[in-house]
């Protein structure tokens, strides 16, 4: 089985300029969460997608990210125009949803990160 | 909201010896808590979770304490290898909510 995959993995922009990552969720995983780790400090929550449905955006940092899961299969976050401030790894994850009413957490699998720089 | 604390930073061991990380959590909502373990390079990997109804948790040579009361759980590894050494992340969440991660610790495990 594939595991969740992201693209590009490293990406190096100039300030201003647009970066859009992509990230391909576990065949049948209808949660998927953006997350990024800066500068070596926590992993941060940034937004969660039930199917192609926003479900939390409370941690996007601001209207320069854009997310988007069109269809309920991949996603993409687009950065536009970038700042040195969003330089990170930005991680993928998606997990499945729990069958029933049963609101319990599954295991959420992570991609390898995009490496973003901005110059 | 949630808000994680993780402690130590750096975790420095000789192979053999046992590690314990420690982690703190603010909402007593939290009813899950997940370990991830990232080697250079690769991607956050679950090791091992606990919920709120377990008070501990083992999986060979890993364990998993969970304290509702005082709002906190750790990681024990015991009988440490070189290839054990990687940046641990706990972290709490409420069903399939968001993760909060706490800050990470950078464990090494010396031959």
């Amino acid at each position: 089985e594939a595991g969740v995959t992201q693209f590009p993995s490293h990406s190096v922009i100039e300030k201003g300029q647009t970066v859009t990552l992509r990230c391909d969720p576990i065949s049948g995983h209808d949660n998927l969460y953006w997350y990024r780790r800066v500068m070596g400090k926590e992993i941060k929550f940034l937004l969660h997608f039930v199917k192609e449905s926003k479900q939390d955006e409370s941690g996007m940092p601001n209207n320069r990210f854009l997310a988007e899961r069109t269809g309920g299969t991949y996603s993409t976050l687009k950065v536009q125009p970038a700042e040195l401030e969003d330089s990170g790894v930005y991680f993928c994850a998606s997990s499945q949803l729990p069958p029933g009413p049963d609101r319990r957490n599954t295991e959420a699998f992570f991609g390898q990160g995009t490496r973003l720089t901005v110059v | 909201g949630e808000n994680v604390e993780q402690h130590p930073s750096t975790l420095s061991v000789q192979e053999g010896d046992s590690a314990v990380i420690k982690c703190t959590y603010s909402d007593s909502a939290s009813n899950y808590f997940p370990w991830y373990k990232q080697e250079l390079g690769k991607r956050p990997q679950l090791i091992i979770d606990i919920r709120s109804n377990v008070g501990e948790k083992k999986d060979q040579r890993i364990a998993v304490t969970l304290n509702k009361t005082a709002k906190h759980f750790s990681l024990h590894i015991t009988e440490t290898q070189p290839e054990d050494s990687a940046v641990y992340f706990c972290a709490a969440s409420l069903g399939f909510q968001k993760l909060v991660f706490g800050t990470g610790t950078r464990l090494l495990v010396s031959p």
